[in-house]
């Protein structure tokens, strides 16, 4: 069974530009989670996205986003980038959600100059 | 307001001894607690998990401990293996919310 991959894995952009990153979960699963990673605050939950719908949000500003389709791919938006939005961007999905273990993809490493 | 805690950013086991991660947690309302251990240009994968209602869950080499009162959980490796070199991230949850992790600390195993 495939796992979950992301797409691109690398991506620079500069400041004020808008990026989306694109997760496919393994097959079967309906949840896709989004977390951002950095040095020092470890992995930050971004939401989480449900047979399309919106689930669970974190503490992040309205320039992220997401969204789902109905073959379960997720894609992630941030407008407006900063500075401080460098950082890996994990997906993780699971059958259903909550107490079941996620599976992470590797991640799209985002630098913002 | 970091709700789950590690407070060693990094540590050092002589391989075949056995490595201890601690994680300390503030939010009462946690009921289900996982370790997940992560390589680098990987994502982290799943290592084992432990429910409020047990204090002790083990998986070959790998245990884990929760101490509810202390709001303290524990991940034991024994014996401790060059290959277990890499970042553990515990996490906590309750009822359907997200999970919220800790910041991660580097194991670094020395042959």
């Amino acid at each position: 069974k495939a796992g979950v991959t992301q797409t691109p894995r690398y991506l620079i952009k500069t400041r004020g530009q808008q990026v989306t990153l694109s997760c496919s979960p393994i097959s079967g699963h309906r949840s896709v989670s989004w977390y951002q990673q950095t040095p020092g605050q470890g992995l930050q939950f971004l939401f989480e996205y449900f047979s399309e719908t919106q689930r669970n949000k974190g503490n992040f500003p309205g320039r992220f986003s997401g969204r789902q389709f109905s073959n379960s791919r997720s894609e992630m938006n941030v407008s407006t980038l900063e500075l401080g939005d460098s950082a890996l961007y994990l997906c993780a999905s699971s059958l259903a959600g909550s107490r079941e273990t996620q599976y992470f993809g590797p991640g799209t490493r985002l630098l913002v100059l | 307001d970091q709700q789950v805690k590690q407070n060693s950013p990094s540590l050092s086991v002589q391989e075949g001894r056995i490595s201890i991660l601690n994680c300390d947690y503030t939010n009462s309302m946690f009921d289900y607690f996982l370790w997940y251990k992560k390589y680098p240009a990987e994502g982290p994968t799943f290592l084992i998990s432990i429910s409020s209602i047990k204090d002790k869950n083990e998986d070959g080499r790998f245990t884990v401990f929760l101490n509810k009162s202390a709001k303290h959980l524990s991940l034991h490796i024994v014996p401790s293996q060059p290959g277990d070199s890499a970042v553990y991230f515990c996490a906590a949850e309750f009822g359907n919310e997200k999970l919220t992790f800790g910041t991660g600390t580097r194991l670094t195993i020395i042959p």
